[in-house]
């Protein structure tokens, strides 16, 4: 069964502090994807990255950054933790468009992350 | 970017088809309509995605209209644990690199009830 793995489930980090979102696909995937979910917002977009060390902006990336070093991770980080960025992250994984079996997203099961 | 417009809400008897509607008006010729839900703290599950035909797998059927210009998203009997928000997102393909980012709406509350 394909899997994308978040690696906590819920985080609670101070205001100030740096904070590394890990999130890993089993699928061999070459997109992966980083949404932010608030209630009345939905998910908005905050890095995507198509390939091995490439990444692109979202709609929203103000306050995080992205590293992707091996192609089956992704790691958000919030260089400063604001409580503004308290929120449900949300990984994604994707074959890249035009492949065949192009079934979309898969998604993690999200992190709830409490800043303080 | 192709947006998408569906009920904030709808509710639906269990054992009855639940019919989602979403109006994409503005969508491309080579944009694909894709629907998605979200079952309470889970992250979002793919469901069934198309382009022009219908389409049917095992958990709905998506129907798209002549002009596709609107779709329908059926899920034939519906069952309490199909509560859920539904999402219909029209791939927004990201030039050069092809990526195909998916920009979300705030969908449909879809509540089943016995």
């Amino acid at each position: 069964d394909v899997k994308v793995t978040q690696s906590s489930r819920y985080l609670v980090k101070r205001t100030g502090e740096k904070v590394f979102l890990e999130c890993v696909q089993d699928m061999d995937h070459e997109n992966m994807f980083w949404y932010r979910q608030d209630p009345g917002l939905g998910l908005r977009l905050i890095y995507f990255s198509y390939d091995v060390k490439m990444k692109e902006k979202g709609d929203i990336p103000e306050g995080y950054s992205v590293s992707r070093e091996k192609k089956e991770r992704f790691s958000l980080i919030l260089e400063s933790a604001s409580t503004n960025q308290t929120s449900m992250y949300l990984c994604a994984s994707s074959l890249r468009t035009g492949r065949l079996l192009n079934y979309g997203y898969t998604f993690g099961s999200g992190t709830r992350l409490t800043v303080v | 970017d192709a947006k998408t417009t569906q009920p904030p809400s709808m509710d639906c008897a269990e054992g009855r088809a639940a019919n989602l509607p979403c109006n994409h008006s503005t969508i491309s010729g080579n944009e694909y309509v894709y629907w998605y839900r979200q079952i309470h703290s889970q992250g979002p599950q793919y469901i069934i995605h198309g382009l022009k035909n219908n389409e049917t797998n095992e958990m709905a059927s998506l129907i798209i209209t002549e002009d596709r210009k609107s779709s329908t998203l059926i899920l034939p009997h519906a069952t309490l644990r199909d509560t859920a928000v539904y999402y219909c997102i029209v791939r927004v393909f990201h030039g050069s690199s092809n990526t195909g980012k998916l920009i979300f709406g705030q969908g449909t509350t879809l509540q089943v009830k016995p």
